[in-house]
């Protein structure tokens, strides 16, 4: 199965910086690299996704950066407001998956 | 879109009492469905996931079961609680084609007392 680990596993940041949150799988053949943010007591919700064949995505101020090679994906905040504070979590799989596996989730704080 | 709905929201159950949470989902036909449990501060743990009526997969031993008796419904049961079912329980589900994102209801509080 999917060994998913992400680092790291708590960041605090001052509001206006940049976040960087790192995804490591260890299945070559996921081709799927979505990102998910958790606010307190909600279901997570999809924020950004890649596919294999695209190397970086952004979307206003969050991008995901993929590096297949060594197997890691990135998820990118600029500008950090205090409503990006919430758990962020990577779930990478391929096409078609069933099972799929989360990532131990990332503790976001933006200090005011 | 797809919409998946929980509930209740929020549940007290006594140690030994049965366990039923339903899970519904709109706007999608035969969806992979999941059901995922968190625990204060931790991660997403799969505990079953469903690629049709009838048919569940069990990632983790435990006194829990799953059902899928319609292709949009997916039931969550204990027969007997223990006080470390106590946790955040998630349902989601995921649209057959190939690279699609899950979607999750808003979940269950389950405290066992």
């Amino acid at each position: 199965g999917e060994n998913v680990e992400q680092h790291p596993s708590t960041l605090s940041v001052q509001e206006g910086d940049s976040a960087v949150i790192k995804c490591t799988y260890s299945d070559s053949a996921s081709n799927y690299f979505p990102w998910y943010k958790q606010e307190l007591g909600k279901g997570p919700q999809l924020i950004i996704d890649i596919r294999s064949n695209v190397g970086e995505k952004k979307d206003q101020r969050i991008a995901v950066t993929l590096n297949k090679t060594a197997k890691h994906f990135s998820l990118h905040i600029t500008e950090t407001q205090p409503e990006d504070s919430a758990v962020y979590f990577c779930a990478p799989g391929s096409g078609g998956y069933q099972k799929v596996t989360f990532g131990t989730g990332t503790k976001l704080q933006v200090i005011p | 879109s797809q919409t998946i709905h929980q509930w209740p929201a929020t549940l007290v159950q006594p140690v030994g009492s049965p366990l039923s949470l339903e899970c519904t989902v709109e706007g999608t036909s035969n969806p992979n469905l999941y059901w995922y449990r968190q625990a204060a501060g931790r991660g997403l743990q799969l505990l079953f996931y469903s690629v049709g009526i009838g048919q569940i997969s069990s990632e983790v031993p435990q006194n829990l079961s799953a059902s899928r008796p319609q292709d949009r419904q997916f039931i969550l049961s204990s027969k007997k609680l223990l006080l470390s079912d106590s946790g955040f329980y998630l349902c989601a589900g995921r649209q057959l084609k190939s690279n699609s994102p899950l979607h999750f209801g808003n979940g269950t509080r389950l405290t066992v007392t």
